[in-house]
């Protein structure tokens, strides 16, 4: 099955810098790649999303990029603040055929501070 | 945008005993329903897929005896933890999925989590 691997697990920044968080999949037919945004005992919250013909999508200070030939994907956040401080988790998913069920695999999250 | 609601938020029980926690789609129609397991500090963990009117398909190592999952409509899936024990207190965590093109289709939308926690 997929396996899809995070990192850095922990990311410390100063208010105003970028950080970025990658990830990697193992499974080529993967089509969908989403990231989410889990604030402590809170549900996790899309912040973007990425389909596999597409290179790169950008929504303000978020962007993702996708290398289909590497199997890797990022997380850009810009000029940062203290309210971007959670934890984010990529994740990949295959389209099933007929398009009606898909099923997605997480990266093991990343814990980013933004430190005032 | 979609909403999940997921119920109840939180729930203390005794072991041995059964725990239903109810995830509902309010404003779409869920062709496809998840169920996650989170321990604290870690990823989420698929349990199962659930479609509406058909068997859950359980992800390896998941007691589907254990975790009993029902789909019986477009807007609502329960999972019953039996028989509980402490080991399973966690995080259980619901999304959502719509068919077609209007609200929620094509994304998923997590609802809010139920922590259980076993005495």
């Amino acid at each position: 099955g997929e396996n899809v691997e995070q990192h850095p697990s922990t990311l410390s920044v100063q208010e105003g810098d970028s950080a970025v968080i990658k990830c990697t999949y193992s499974d080529s037919a993967s089509n969908y790649f989403p990231w989410y945004k889990q604030e402590l005992g809170k549900r996790p919250q899309l912040i973007i999303d990425i389909r596999s013909n597409v290179g790169e999508k950008k929504d303000q200070r978020i962007a993702v990029t996708l290398n289909k030939t590497a199997k890797h994907f990022s997380l850009h956040i810009t000029e940062t603040q203290p309210e971007d401080s959670a934890v984010y988790f990529c994740a990949a998913s295959i389209k099933a055929s007929g398009g009606s069920n898909y099923k997605l695999t997480f990266g093991k999250g990343t814990l980013l501070t933004v430190n005032p | 945008g979609a909403v999940v609601s997921q119920h109840p938020s939180w729930v203390i029980c005794k072991s041995g005993t059964s725990v239903k926690i109810e995830c509902r789609s309010l404003d779409f129609q869920a062709t496809t329903m998840f169920w996650y397991r989170q321990f604290p500090k870690q990823s989420l963990m698929l349990m199962a897929t659930s479609n509406e009117g058909s068997k859950a398909t359980y992800e390896q190592g998941v007691e589907k005896d254990k975790f009993l999952i029902n789909h019986a409509s477009l807007t609502l899936s329960t999972l019953t933890v039996t028989s509980a024990h402490p080991e399973d207190s966690s995080f259980y965590i619901c999304s959502a999925r719509g068919g077609g093109s209007g609200t929620g289709a094509n994304v998923l939308t997590f609802g809010a989590g139920s922590r259980l926690t076993v005495l």
